[in-house]
């Protein structure tokens, strides 16, 4: 069965300074990886995925994500925050469940909090 | 294109009130779902449904129950509202059928039961 973990709760950053969202899962199988972004009273939208090959992935709003598949992590990063980084970040792991579905289980998210 | 939609956006009930939590997509994709938002929980699965005529129990279905009314929509029902029911609400969809594996979310329905 697989798990999500990001151990980190809340990440206060300084505006402009670098930030890592870690993200470690426990999988058997081959899996796709997605970090997904939710801003105060909405709902969560794509960030970025990686489903194969390169595994450095780009997304929007200047994050990228490096899959390590050694280390079984998705850690997320950008080199410079904006104060509109400010939200919630959930990284999601899906496989393929017994029955052959894509199930999809998500981390329990890290707060982050761009402070001026 | 509106995506996906929920209704409705707030809603408060009493213990023991049953209500019905609407959620449409018009993407065209097959698997949709619903979730429950807790803090430092992350998001939790209650129920799935992987195409149309299907429905599949998640991590924490106890309390509710689900129709996949057609491709376009996905209800959530509340026969008698507890307090721990009180939550955020998330509809998602994906499109496996076309391999695009990221789920498209509503922007939720804030639930209190009192």
């Amino acid at each position: 069965a697989q798990s999500v973990t990001q151990l980190d709760s809340q990440v206060p950053v300084f505006e402009e300074a670098p930030v890592e969202l870690r993200c470690n899962y426990s999988s058997s199988v081959s899996v796709y990886l997605f970090w997904y972004v939710q801003y105060p009273n909405q709902g969560l939208q794509l960030l970025l995925k990686y489903l194969s090959g390169s595994t450095l992935v780009k997304g929007i709003n200047g994050f990228e994500a490096e899959f390590n598949k050694s280390q079984t992590s998705f850690h997320l990063r950008k080199p410079s925050v904006h104060i509109s980084d400010t939200a919630e970040y959930f990284c999601a792991v899906s496989e393929k469940d017994s029955g052959g579905y894509q199930k999809v289980t998500f981390g329990t998210g890290t707060k982050l909090q761009v402070i001026p | 294109n509106a995506g996906v939609t929920q209704t409705p956006k707030f809603q408060v009930l009493k213990t023991g009130q049953s209500m019905t939590l609407q959620c449409a997509q018009d993407m065209n994709h097959n698997s949709m779902y619903w979730y429950r938002q807790d803090p430092g929980m992350g998001l939790r699965l209650i129920y799935y449904s992987a195409s149309e005529g299907t429905t599949d129990k998640g991590e924490v279905p106890n309390g509710y129950n689900v129709s996949r009314l057609n491709k376009r929509e996905f209800s959530l029902r509340l026969e008698s509202a507890a307090p721990s029911q009180t939550s955020v609400y998330f509809c998602a969809s994906r499109d496996l059928a076309a391999l695009r594996h990221e789920q498209y979310f509503g922007p939720g329905t804030r639930l209190t039961v009192t």
